[in-house]
């Protein structure tokens, strides 16, 4: 079956540091979804990917969807305290309704 | 403020127990799902709902029954869990399942402990 990996698993960065984290499929994906949890609540959607090369942006946050299909990053700069959390990456190959979600990049920041 | 409220935010209930989770969504969408989220695991999908009618069921055992009366609300009813079932159960809606309409907006969910 599908599956994603998103790596890395966890993060530690001080405050101020610019951030990448990427999500790889074995297969082709039509759409990108990245997705930022925090502890007890769920999954808000950060960035929509719908085309190969498509770079969008949602303030300090970037993701690109990427050439092969079968990638997607995700880049925060200047990171803050209240960018920790999880995010994950989640894809839907056109014809299946359902998402794949990767298995999370913790982020943590380090006083 | 997502437009997706699950309740009750927390659950405890014993294994002999009869429960319901309740999802409601504001954002006029047309597909609701239901998602179970275990530790160290990623999202599970458990059953999508489009225009009211059962469209998926992913090998869900029988102790969970959902229900979609109308596009804006959704249950899971449960029965006889077993502690494995413990989880975070997350609730979901779209507008469409395909194609841009696909972004699925997700409820804060609903923590769930069988003991």
């Amino acid at each position: 079956g599908q599956q994603l990996n998103q790596s890395p698993q966890s993060m530690f960065i001080q405050e101020g540091e610019d951030v990448s984290m990427n999500c790889t499929s074995s297969s082709i994906f039509n759409t990108w979804l990245w997705y930022k949890q925090d502890p007890g609540e769920g999954p808000v959607l950060l960035i929509a990917l719908y085309k190969a090369g498509e770079l969008t942006s949602n303030g300090r946050l970037t993701a690109q969807f990427g050439i092969t299909r079968k990638d997607s990053f995700l880049n925060i700069s200047a990171s803050i305290p209240s960018d920790v959390g999880i995010y994950f990456c989640a894809g839907s190959r056109f014809g299946n309704e359902k998402l794949t979600f990767g298995t999370g990049t913790r982020l943590t920041i380090i006083p | 403020e997502t437009g997706v409220t699950q309740t009750p935010r927390h659950l405890v209930m014993g294994m002999t127990n009869k429960k319901s989770l309740k999802c409601e969504q504001h954002l006029g969408h047309n597909a609701m799902y239901w998602y179970k989220q275990s530790a160290k695991k990623p999202l599970e999908l458990m059953f999508v709902y489009n225009f009211k009618e059962q469209t998926e069921n992913n090998s869900v055992p029988s102790r969970f029954s959902p229900e979609c009366p109308n596009s804006s609300h959704l249950f899971l009813h449960l029965h006889t869990l077993q502690p494995e079932d413990s989880a975070l159960y997350l609730c979901a809606s779209s507008r469409d399942t395909q194609g841009a309409g696909y972004e699925q907006y997700f409820g804060p969910g609903t923590r769930l402990t069988v003991t």
